[in-house]
């Protein structure tokens, strides 16, 4: 399995702000994908990452509010940007390994709360 | 896209005794399929996982068996642990132009009573 961090583990940020989360993962992986869960809700990805590549987002979601950068096979971050209370949530990032191993690990989360 | 059902969203049961969650998917490309336990405040950890091209798979007290014709999948916990307390997701994922494209399933809320 691939170990994987995450910074912040949360925070509270005002409206209109924006918030960088950082993702590191343990060994070099081929796709990174972010997901938001909202309080006893499951996981939506909002977008997948490949090193290089434009990051594909999913339908209601959009690059000027979510911006990615996966600079490297190890790290990705997502700006969460113009923050707005609705956008209070646990934000997830995960990886797997391309190929024949198709399990997604993920990070610990961000907690974060917009006043 | 894929749509994923999952059933029931509560699940109570005594200590020792089995508890069964199911899952229905709707695309039939969907070829592997994991399932996620989730403590409060825990990021999500793999528990078991199944591919299409097998019925059934135990890892001592936790089995997930696929009916593919059916589009179903289920995970069965037998004899249930305080520690099981848990969401348990499951999720179906399909090859989307070179990644794999995960899609959960909206969780149940397994309680174990001592």
């Amino acid at each position: 399995s691939a170990v994987i961090s995450q910074k912040p583990s949360r925070d509270i940020c005002q409206r209109g702000t924006s918030l960088t989360i950082q993702c590191q993962v343990d060994s070099q992986v081929t796709m990174m994908f972010w997901y938001r869960q909202q309080p006893g809700q499951s996981l939506t990805l909002i977008a997948t990452a490949n090193q290089g590549s434009e990051a594909t987002y999913e339908s209601g979601f959009v690059i000027d509010k979510f911006p990615i950068s996966r600079p490297n096979l190890t790290f990705s971050t997502l700006t969460v940007s113009n923050m707005s209370p609705e956008d209070s949530s646990i934000y997830l990032c995960s990886a797997d390994r391309g190929g024949s191993t198709d399990t997604q690990y993920f990070g610990p989360g961000t907690r974060l709360t917009v006043l | 896209g894929e749509n994923v059902e999952q059933h029931p969203s509560t699940l109570s049961v005594q200590e020792g005794d089995s508890a069964v969650i199911k899952c229905t998917y709707s695309d039939s490309a969907s070829n592997y399929f994991p399932w996620y336990k989730q403590e409060l405040g825990k990021r999500p950890q793999l528990i078991i996982d199944i591919r299409s091209n097998v019925g059934e798979k135990k890892d001592q007290r936790i089995a997930v068996t696929l009916n593919k014709t059916a589009k179903h999948f289920s995970l069965h916990i037998t004899e249930t642990q305080p520690e099981d307390s848990a969401v348990y997701f499951c999720a179906a994922t399909i090859d989307s132009g070179g990644y794999q494209k995960v899609t959960f399933g909206t969780g149940t809320k397994l309680q174990v009573i001592p």
